[in-house]
């Protein structure tokens, strides 16, 4: 079957660690996308990619770093530098950004600070 | 810039009665506009979405939405919801140009026996 994969569902971080959240997609889209979400404050953009070897940063980039090495694969690293990343990540993928279809999504990574 | 807004943060409602989730939005480009639902810990899945064409779109689950380009308005409705349809609803606004969405805060619907 086709669809978005995040892995893991839940994960816990120390503080001052850096934490990686993986994305995969077998839907052959070409854009992907991470948004954050907290109770009351819907989804907000972190970064997004059009195609491979290429993103662009969100409405909140900072603290958090992309790559997109390989069209299925979007991982996204939260860093020390991040200071309230206790969330609900989601990642989600397009068909293409010129295209106006709805994203999917993964099932999301609930990530904690401890 | 692009803006959504959707006009209830909380809406109750009793099983089997009809139901409007507002949204509306701001752009000054044309847009796409989709409704997406969350169940709890889960991703969004899509319930509709207007491209174009006929300004009354179906979605699953019997939800239904009217797109409103004089107010700026796409609400979604359900003429008689049940206990399962307890979720979260997000509105959102897709920009071709900008190669993004943006989402709405969200509406939380709880059906009440």
């Amino acid at each position: 079957d086709g669809g978005i994969t995040q892995s893991p569902k839940y994960l816990f971080r120390k503080e001052g660690q850096n934490v990686t959240l993986s994305c995969e997609q077998n839907l052959n889209h070409d854009a992907m996308y991470w948004y954050r979400q907290d109770p009351g404050q819907g989804l907000r953009l972190i970064y997004y990619s059009q195609i491979v070897n290429d993103f662009q940063k969100g409405d909140i980039a900072e603290g958090y770093s992309v790559s997109r090495e390989k069209k299925e694969s979007f991982p996204l690293t939260v860093t020390s530098a991040q200071k309230n990343p206790t969330a609900f990540y989601l990642c989600a993928s397009r068909l293409g950004p010129q295209v106006n279809t709805e994203a999917f999504f993964g099932q999301g990574t609930r990530l904690t600070v401890v | 810039a692009q803006s959504v807004t959707q006009l209830d943060s909380q809406v109750p409602v009793f099983e089997e009665a009809p139901v409007e989730l507002r949204c509306n939005y701001s752009s000054s480009v044309s847009v796409y506009l989709f409704w997406y639902v969350q169940y709890p810990n889960q991703g969004l899945q899509l319930l509709l979405k207007y491209l174009s064409g006929s300004t009354l779109v179906k979605g699953i689950n019997g939800f239904e939405a009217e797109f409103n380009k004089s107010q700026t308005s796409f609400h979604l409705r359900k003429p008689s919801v049940h206990i399962s349809d307890t979720a979260e609803y997000f509105c959102a606004a897709y920009n071709t140009n900008a190669g993004k969405s943006t989402f709405g805060d969200g509406t939380t619907l709880t059906v009440k026996p």
